[in-house]
């Protein structure tokens, strides 16, 4: 059974183009996240949802907008697509404990979707 | 700022014997840190964590060491093995909702 799942696992597209990557997790966790790894394996966080709000937004092109449909659900749309953009993207997904929104569990990722911009 | 670094960019070891991967990180207010191992074409997996008011925690041929005091942490791995070879991450939570992710280091495991 999958914990975390992304698709697609590759995607190849043209610059300018508009893509999407979904994500979901069946751990009833209630925190999700969006993460990029370039191509010295640096991972930084994009975005985290809780329970479907927003609550990290890094530094990002607002041209990458996710969108969280349900508490299983992160997905992230990126329009206008360059070449700076290909990487791979993990989604990851945690349980937040307690009110003060600071994780002390393990975030759990999925298998990562290689995004390639010609 | 916040900054979580590790000292070494590759490691290579005999097979059997064990490994130490270490990581510094910069923000004292960090008060859980991780170990995540990444096999090629993967997702970061879990190793092991350790919360800030322990300096040792062991599990199955791992344990992380974290010493507050110089903002200093490392993973051993005893008796590697070939499928030990991976890039591994240190992470912290900076007290903060998100972990931020030192850069890796890829540890080699030579037959």
């Amino acid at each position: 059974d999958t914990a975390v799942s992304q698709t697609p696992k590759y995607l190849v597209t043209q610059m300018g183009n508009d893509k999407s990557i979904k994500c979901e997790q069946n751990l009833g966790h209630d925190t999700m996240y969006w993460y990029k790894q370039d191509s010295k394996k640096f991972l930084k966080i994009m975005f985290s949802y809780n329970n479907k709000e927003l609550i990290i937004n890094e530094t990002v092109p607002n041209r990458f907008s996710p969108k969280s449909p349900d508490k299983a659900h992160l997905n992230l749309h990126i329009n206008s697509l360059e070449l700076g953009d290909s990487a791979v993207y993990f989604c990851a997904s945690s349980q937040v404990s307690g009110t003060s929104g600071v994780s002390y569990n393990e975030q759990f990722f999925g298998p990562g979707t290689r995004l390639t911009v010609l | 700022g916040e900054n979580v670094g590790l000292h070494l960019p590759t490691l290579s070891v005999q097979e059997g014997d064990n490994s130490i991967i270490n990581c510094a990180y910069s923000n004292s207010a960090s008060d859980y840190f991780i170990w995540y191992k990444q096999e090629s074409g993967k997702g970061p997996q879990f190793i092991i964590d350790i919360r800030s008011n322990m300096d040792k925690r062991q599990g199955q041929r791992v344990t992380v060491l974290l010493n507050k005091t110089v903002k200093h942490l490392s993973l051993q791995i005893a008796a590697t093995q070939p499928g030990d070879s991976a890039v591994y991450f240190c992470a912290e939570n900076g007290n903060t909702g998100k972990l931020i992710f030192g850069q890796g280091t890829t540890l080699q495991v030579k037959p």
